[in-house]
């Protein structure tokens, strides 16, 4: 069975940019998560979606955002890019409620 | 507000020692727990979990966690660590608000693990 898939690996940006990070869930799961991992600041949630929906969204302004595809797949994009968004982005899969989530290797996003 | 405490931001032990890394938790109900381990440029990787029932779970790679509510702690455990378990361990708890789940895990802040040949 294939696990969590994120693409690409890497991504550098610069300033204002803008990125798209891409995530294909396990097969059979329904709900996508999203984290960022930054240095010093630990896991923190980002968006979450279920059927297509977005369920709940963490303290993020909104210019993260996302969306889940018919296949369940999901992109995060990330406007306005800022230094502060250096990050190693996680994608996990479940499904649903509290079952557990299985993470991606994660996309490195490198702002300049 | 539900939050996960993990004292130990870094451990040493030597190659076949035991190991305790622990955590502590914040919730008002019962709580759903997770272990998960962290090797470096990689993603996170499902130890074991807690839902209910018995209190001491069985994770992989002989890795084991016992749920003391008395204590509010889901502290992991092995009986002998080996070199390649060098990495940091995360403590999850799944959020939950009154009638569901929030959908996403609340982590602590991780404890990182080096083993000493």
């Amino acid at each position: 069975e294939a696990g969590v898939t994120q693409s690409p690996t890497h991504l550098i940006k610069t300033r204002g940019q803008q990125a798209t990070l891409r995530c294909s869930p396990i097969s059979g799961h329904t709900s996508v998560y999203w984290y960022q991992q930054a240095l010093g600041l630990g896991l923190q949630f980002l968006l979450w979606y279920d059927e297509g929906e977005e369920r709940n969204r963490g303290n993020f302004p909104p210019r993260f955002s996302g969306r889940q595809f018919p296949n369940y797949s999901s992109e995060l994009n990330v406007n306005a890019l800022e230094l502060e968004d250096s990050a190693l982005y996680l994608c996990a899969s479940s499904l649903g409620g509290n079952q557990p989530q299985h993470f991606g290797d994660g996309t490195r996003l490198s702002i300049l | 507000a539900q939050s996960v405490t993990q004292p130990d931001i870094h451990i040493t032990v030597s190659e076949g020692a035991s190991l305790e890394l622990r955590c502590n938790y914040s919730y008002g109900a019962t709580p759903y727990l997770f272990w998960y381990v962290q090797s470096p440029g990689q993603g996170l990787q499902l130890l074991l979990k807690y839902f209910s029932g018995d209190t001491l779970v069985q994770g992989i790679k002989g890795f084991e966690a016992e749920f003391k509510r008395s204590q509010s702690s889901f502290n992991l455990r092995k009986p002998s660590v080996h070199w390649s378990d060098a990495a940091e361990y995360f403590c999850a708890v799944g959020a939950a608000r009154y009638g569901g789940s929030q959908g996403n895990l609340i982590f602590g802040k991780g404890t990182k693990l080096s083993v000493k040949p």
